[in-house]
């Protein structure tokens, strides 16, 4: 069974408006991190948000902040005044236990951000 | 501050070629793993390692390679190349602490095309 499951393939949003990328996860461990990784045109991964199971509070940095429904298994990451260096492949992954080294991937959501 | 260090950035082989890819990180980190990337299919794991000495498969490992002969290194070999292996793939790194909050670290990545 898919343990990441990201369901919007692509996506366009206006510049300055915000944006939610789609993230619903699978697991039967209580303790369990969830990231959210950015990779632009060029390629690289970037990190950009970590939310623990066990955190009481959604994580946020700067204009990223992720929305957690841990009674739904979802974890949206909400991109606030989109820019046009948003635009990118935005992959949803989990640890599962204190595993770091085994991370589960989506398949990745694109982001295009219109002037 | 040079992270995590994949060579090459590009490789083509002939179909039953071998090579080695190779992956090299400064951060001290315990633990390190190889991902391939595919269209639609999200980043997923090959092999990884927890220390020097000790590795392990993933999801895919299947026609690779690896050894982890120090703490830095991690390279990862294909025995004889197929047209099915062609992918980008990545070596990261993480601290592999008790930390919850421990991201992974990902080199610039690979592209290998096998003709």
């Amino acid at each position: 069974a898919q343990k990441i499951t990201q369901t919007q393939p692509g996506m366009f949003v206006q510049e300055k408006e915000a944006v939610t990328l789609d993230c619903t996860y699978d697991t039967s461990d209580p303790s369990y991190g969830l990231f959210w990784y950015k990779q632009p045109s060029s390629g690289e991964m970037i990190f950009l948000i970590y939310q623990g199971s066990y955190d009481q509070q959604n994580a946020t940095e700067g204009r990223y902040s992720l929305n957690f429904q841990k009674a739904r298994k979802s974890a949206n990451l909400v991109i606030s005044a989109s820019q046009l260096g948003d635009s990118a492949m935005y992959f949803c992954a989990m640890r599962e236990g204190h595993i770091d080294y085994k991370l589960s991937f989506g398949a990745g959501t694109t982001v295009t951000v219109r002037a | 501050n040079a992270g995590v260090t994949q060579t090459p950035k590009f490789q083509v082989l002939k179909t039953g070629q071998s090579m080695t890819l190779q992956c090299a990180q400064d951060m001290n980190h315990e633990y390190m793993s190889w991902y391939r990337q595919d269209p639609g299919m999200g980043l997923r794991l090959i092999h990884y390692s927890v220390g020097a000495g000790i590795t392990d498969q993933g999801e895919v490992p299947n026609g690779y390679n690896v050894s982890r002969s120090t703490t830095e290194d991690f390279p990862l070999r294909l025995l004889s190349a197929a047209p099915s292996q062609t992918s980008v793939y990545f070596c990261a790194s993480s601290y592999g602490g008790t930390g919850e909050d421990t991201e992974a670290f990902f080199g610039q990545g690979t592209r290998l095309t096998v003709v």
